[in-house]
This record gives C-alpha cells, sequence and structure tokens, in this order.
C-alpha cells in the first residue's frame, strides 16, 4: 500500500515568514494529494489540494507544489498569521486515502 | 457544517460501559469512515465502508464493532473500553473511496474519556 512520509513534525515561524512543509508518497498510482488543517479541538477541514496533472496551485497565501517524479509534494503558506496555527496533514490518495503524521504549526505572534 | 454530523460530541464512560457513537452524512456518498486520533498522533484510520459493506478493519480490538446500516449512517459501538482508548473519534465519508481525485469530509469528533 501508500506511505505518506511528512516532514517537519512541528514547526514555529515568526509572523510573516512563510512555511513550507513536505510531504513524499510511495505508490506512483496516487493522482489526487489534498491538504488539510485541524485547529485546536475542531476537525480537520481540507484547505487546498492537487491533482497529478497539475505542478503548482495557489489559493491566496497558500499554494502546493507537486513533483511526481520525486513523489514529494510540498504545502507552501506565505505570510503566515497567528491564525495559520495549527496541526496540517497532506494526504495521497489513488484507491484510497493516505494521511501524512500531521505538522504542528505555531506562529509566533 | 461539512455535512457530517458525530454525536456524542463529548463521552465519558467507564470501563465496563457499553455506548455507541454515531455519525450521519447528508452529503450523499458511498464510503464512510472512523478514524482515531490521540494526543499528539496521527490520524488512525480504524475502519472503513463502502455501500454499507465493511472493506477495511485495520487491525482493531473486538472491543470496538462498527455497524452501517445504511450508506447514511455509521455506528461505533464500544464495549469493555480501555483507558488508553481516550481519544477523539472522528467520522468521515467521501463519494466513493479517494478515485480519481475524491475528497475525505470530516466530522466535528466525538471525545472519548474512558475512566
Amino acid at each position: 500500500g501508500e506511505n505518506v512520509e511528512q516532514h517537519p513534525s512541528t514547526l514555529s515561524v515568526q509572523e510573516g515568514d512563510s512555511a513550507v512543509i513536505k510531504c513524499t508518497y510511495s505508490d506512483s498510482a496516487s493522482n489526487y494529494f489534498p491538504w488539510y488543517k485541524q485547529e485546536l479541538g475542531k476537525r480537520p477541514q481540507l484547505i487546498i489540494d492537487i491533482r497529478s496533472n497539475v505542478g503548482e496551485k495557489k489559493d491566496q497565501r497558500i499554494a502546493v507544489t507537486l513533483n511526481k517524479t520525486a513523489k514529494h509534494f510540498s504545502l507552501h503558506i506565505t505570510e503566515t498569521q497567528p491564525e495559520d496555527s495549527a496541526v496540517y496533514f497532506c494526504a495521497a490518495t489513488g484507491n484510497q486515502f493516505y494521511f501524512g503524521t500531521g505538522t504542528s504549526l505555531t506562529v509566533i505572534p | 457544517e461539512t455535512g457530517v454530523t458525530q454525536t456524542p460530541r463529548h463521552l465519558v464512560m467507564g470501563m465496563t460501559n457499553k455506548k455507541s457513537l454515531k455519525c450521519e452524512q447528508h452529503l450523499g456518498h458511498n464510503a464512510m469512515y472512523w478514524y482515531k486520533q490521540s494526543a499528539k498522533k496521527p490520524l488512525e484510520l480504524m475502519f472503513v465502508y463502502n455501500f454499507k459493506e465493511q472493506t477495511e478493519n485495520n487491525s482493531v480490538p473486538s472491543r470496538f464493532s462498527p455497524e452501517c446500516p445504511n450508506s447514511s449512517h455509521l455506528f461505533l459501538h464500544l464495549h469493555t473500553l480501555q483507558p488508553e482508548d481516550s481519544a477523539l473519534y472522528l467520522c468521515a465519508s467521501s463519494q466513493d473511496l479517494g478515485q480519481g481525485g475524491d475528497t475525505i469530509y470530516f466530522g466535528e469528533g466525538s471525545w472519548l474519556t474512558v475512566v
């Protein structure tokens, strides 16, 4: 089956700086890569996704990049704000959903 | 509101009790899931149902018993739990099992404390 690795497990940045979270996957058949944000005490919510036929996607301060050859994808958050503090999960899907282990992001005001 | 509703939101139970968690999705999805999320741990997939049929049991102890009477409802029956079972239990649903860019939607979760 698929194996999704996510790094780093914790990340602290100053407000206004950028944050990057990286994931790798093993199954070349995976073709859809969503990212979820989970605020403390709340459910994971989809924030951005990318399909295997696209290399990059942006939505305001959030962007995701995908390198199919290297089997890795990344979440980029620019101009971070305190409300970006949360746990972020990547996922790779083919015929099932496989989640990464999560990154706890803290944005320091 | 994502269309996936879980009840109860909070549950405290003794180790000899029997209780159930309920999940309902209003999205017309075919697949439903139970995940366990412990403090500072990743999402652990427990069970997967597709068209009411269980497609995955991720080596979950028998003290957790799922039930899926139809594609919109999913239960997790709990009996003789251990304190280490205390966690956030998340229900989720998706149109199918992830094919073709399917997206998974989570409920708010049920916080379970076993005393």
